[in-house]
């Protein structure tokens, strides 16, 4: 089955530096990368998604970039900012069933 | 619209114990997903529904654990003679195919004493 490996475990970053969280799968079947955020005591929330048929995506302060060839995946988070500490999680979907999770980045934004 | 939706938001039961944990998808989401989430852990799958279609089973840790959806819409996660082993918060997600974005509920916190 498909294997996702998330590194760093724990990052600390200045406000309004940047963080970059990093993901590795195995499964060259994998054709979907989502991206969640949660925060304590909360549910995952999708903040990002990239399709295997796309090389990056960014929406406003977020970017994911996907290399196929040596399937890893990246989230880029610019000018970080408080409300940003959390946990993030990024995970693979080999077909079109359940998906595969990383063990997750505790995120941490000092002001 | 409504979220998913999941009960009990907490389970405290004793070792040996069943417990039942329940799931309300989206309205209109055929697929629904079961995943297992350990203190300071990642997601863990453990099934998956999708339509009419017999469940993908493979991630259910023991013969324990069983699921069932009744009508396309509810689910329940049963766990038989639970295991302090089997503390974990318990999440639920849907999405309106097989191969779309997962929403996630609020997780079942279970804590077995």
């Amino acid at each position: 089955g498909e294997n996702v490996e998330q590194h760093p475990s724990t990052l600390s970053v200045q406000e309004g530096d940047s963080a970059v969280i990093k993901c590795t799968y195995s499964d060259s079947a994998s054709n979907y990368f989502p991206w969640y955020k949660q925060e304590l005591g909360k549910r995952p929330q999708l903040i990002i998604d990239i399709r295997s048929n796309v090389g990056e995506k960014k929406d406003q302060r977020i970017a994911v970039t996907l290399n196929k060839t040596a399937k890893h995946f990246s989230l880029h988070i610019t000018e970080t900012q408080p409300e940003d500490s959390a946990v993030y999680f990024c995970a693979a979907r080999p077909g079109a069933n359940n998906l595969f999770f990383g063990t997750g980045t505790r995120l941490t934004v000092i002001p | 619209g409504a979220g998913v939706s999941q009960s009990p938001s907490n389970k405290v039961t004793e070792k040996g114990k069943d417990v039942e944990l329940r799931c309300d998808p989206i309205s209109g989401h055929t697929a629904l997903y079961w995943y297992r989430q350990s203190l300071g852990q990642g997601l863990e799958f453990l099934i998956y529904f999708q339509g009419n279609s017999a469940p993908d089973k493979s991630g259910l840790p023991s013969d324990r654990f069983s699921a069932e959806r009744t009508g396309g819409s509810v689910s329940t996660l049963t766990i038989q003679r639970t295991q302090q082993e089997d503390s974990a918060v318990y999440l639920c997600a849907s999405s309106q195919g097989g191969g779309e974005t997962q929403y996630f509920g609020p997780g079942t916190r279970l804590l077995v004493l």
